[in-house]
């Protein structure tokens, strides 16, 4: 079982550099989520969706774009990196029932420099 | 507004020592879940526990025990005998029913490092 799986795990991009945080879940998980982890922060949720074709912002949106063409991708694109984009990223995925617990990637450290 | 908070920022323990960490939670909700992830130095997200608002039994697994009361908003989360390997960083986190049920949507307090030395 691959679950969710993120790349790359590391990435270093110069400011104003685009790139995309890839995600894949093999779970057929209906709900997906990005988030970032910056020190003494938590998480906090960037992007999710409830679906193929269904994005909905979250508390950190500003700077990143999500589509979901599929129910086992859910990219993460930065248009311009931003040095306060420098953290580590996390996918989840859950399926929507209130049974079970959200999936997480191994994560996505990006440095801007 | 919902809200997670993990007033300790950094415990340090000798192995074999017994530790609490301490999740406060707000919601106006009466359907939500709580949560706790670990998160060893390796990086990953180590699901441990969900519990509904729902159901206030206290759970124990092993070395590990979790207290819900809604009466004070708490979910605290104690290791028995602590190892070292049981040093990471903790996160309580707090999700509500909706979206048709995901529990997605996850709010994270900022974590607990637990240092547990030899």
């Amino acid at each position: 079982n691959a679950g969710v799986t993120q790349t790359p795990k590391f990435q270093v991009l110069k400011t104003g550099q685009s790139m995309t945080l890839q995600c894949a879940q093999d779970m057929n998980h209906e709900y997906m989520s990005w988030y970032r982890q910056d020190p003494g922060m938590g998480l906090r949720l960037i992007h999710y969706s409830v679906g193929a074709g269904i994005t909905d912002q979250g508390e950190v949106p500003n700077g990143y774009n999500v589509s979901r063409s599929t129910t086992e991708d859910f990219p993460l694109r930065l248009l311009s990196a931003a040095p306060s984009q420098t953290s580590v990223y996390f996918c989840a995925s859950s399926p929507l029932d209130r049974y079970t617990e959200a999936f997480f990637g191994q994560g996505t450290r990006l440095t801007v420099v | 507004a919902q809200k997670v908070t993990q007033a300790q920022t950094e415990i340090s323990v000798v192995e074999k020592e017994d530790v609490t960490l301490d999740c406060v939670y707000e919601t106006r909700d009466t359907t939500y879940y709580l949560f706790w992830y670990k998160q060893p130095p390796s990086g990953e997200l180590v699901f441990l526990i969900r519990r509904n608002s729902f159901d206030e039994q206290n759970e124990i697994s092993g070395r590990y025990s979790w207290n819900f009361q809604k009466s004070t908003s708490s979910f605290n989360f104690t290791i028995t005998a602590s190892q070292v390997v049981d040093s990471a960083v903790y996160f309580c986190a707090l999700s509500v029913w909706e979206y048709g049920g995901s529990q997605g949507n996850l709010i994270f307090g900022k974590g607990t490092k637990l240092s547990v030395k030899p």
